[in-house]
């Protein structure tokens, strides 16, 4: 399985700045996804990370406000822009190895925003 | 469309008692079921799935569940729980051919001394 490292663990950010996660993979891998849980809510995919094109944005999501950059197969970047305290969430970045395997998580950047 | 119901927000387990946690779903075609398990300040965690095959499946520590097609369900289950395994639970659907799954609300379980 994928191990997968997400920088930074967490933050405190003041609202209008930008925050930028990063996700870094041990292995090649096809499929990275980033996802948002929000605080008592189950998780809501963002977008795929597409490597070498544009992100595939899910419904509710914008490049603008959420900008990913993947620029090889082991790593990709999420960029929370413009913060409001309605972003506190906790943002995951996420890789699938094959069609019978299941997702890998990283362990999750916790952002608030104040 | 795919879609997972989990329709308990909290499970509350004395230790060394069963445990069972609820999970329905929803897909075209043939399903792809997952649990996944978050402990605090944690990603998820792979517990198990079911692909094909055999109705029951075994994962990691010691959790099991059962695919049922007449019920659409694939309830987490095992025989004996342990204070350590108090978290949050997801289950997960996905139709064959597509990588993005479905994720439930998610499920507290409490595993009381």
């Amino acid at each position: 399985s994928a191990v997968i490292s997400q920088k930074p663990s967490r933050d405190i950010c003041q609202r209008g700045t930008s925050l930028t996660i990063q996700c870094q993979v041990d292995s090649q891998v096809t499929m990275m996804f980033w996802y948002r849980q929000q605080p008592g809510q189950s998780l809501t995919l963002i977008a795929t990370a597409n490597q070498g094109s544009e992100a595939t944005y899910e419904s509710g999501f914008v490049i603008d406000k959420f900008p990913i950059s993947r620029p090889n197969l082991t790593f990709s970047t999420l960029t929370v822009s413009n913060m409001s305290p309605e972003d506190s969430s906790i943002y995951l970045c996420s890789v699938g190895t094959g069609e019978n395997s299941p997702l890998h998580f990283g362990n999750g950047t916790r952002l608030t925003v104040t | 469309a795919q879609s997972v119901a989990q329709p308990e927000d909290q499970v509350n387990v004395a230790e060394g008692n069963p445990l069972t946690v609820k999970c329905t779903y929803s897909v075209s075609g043939n399903p792809y079921l997952f649990w996944y398990v978050q402990y605090p300040n944690r990603g998820l965690q792979f517990l198990l799935k079911y692909i094909t095959g055999d109705n029951l499946v075994k994962g990691s520590y010691g959790f099991e569940a059962e695919f049922n097609k007449s019920q659409t369900s694939f309830h987490l289950k095992k025989p004996s729980a342990l204070v350590s395994d108090s978290a949050l639970y997801f289950c997960a659907v996905r139709a064959g051919g597509s990588y993005i799954p479905t994720f439930g609300r998610g499920t507290s379980l409490i595993v009381h001394p």
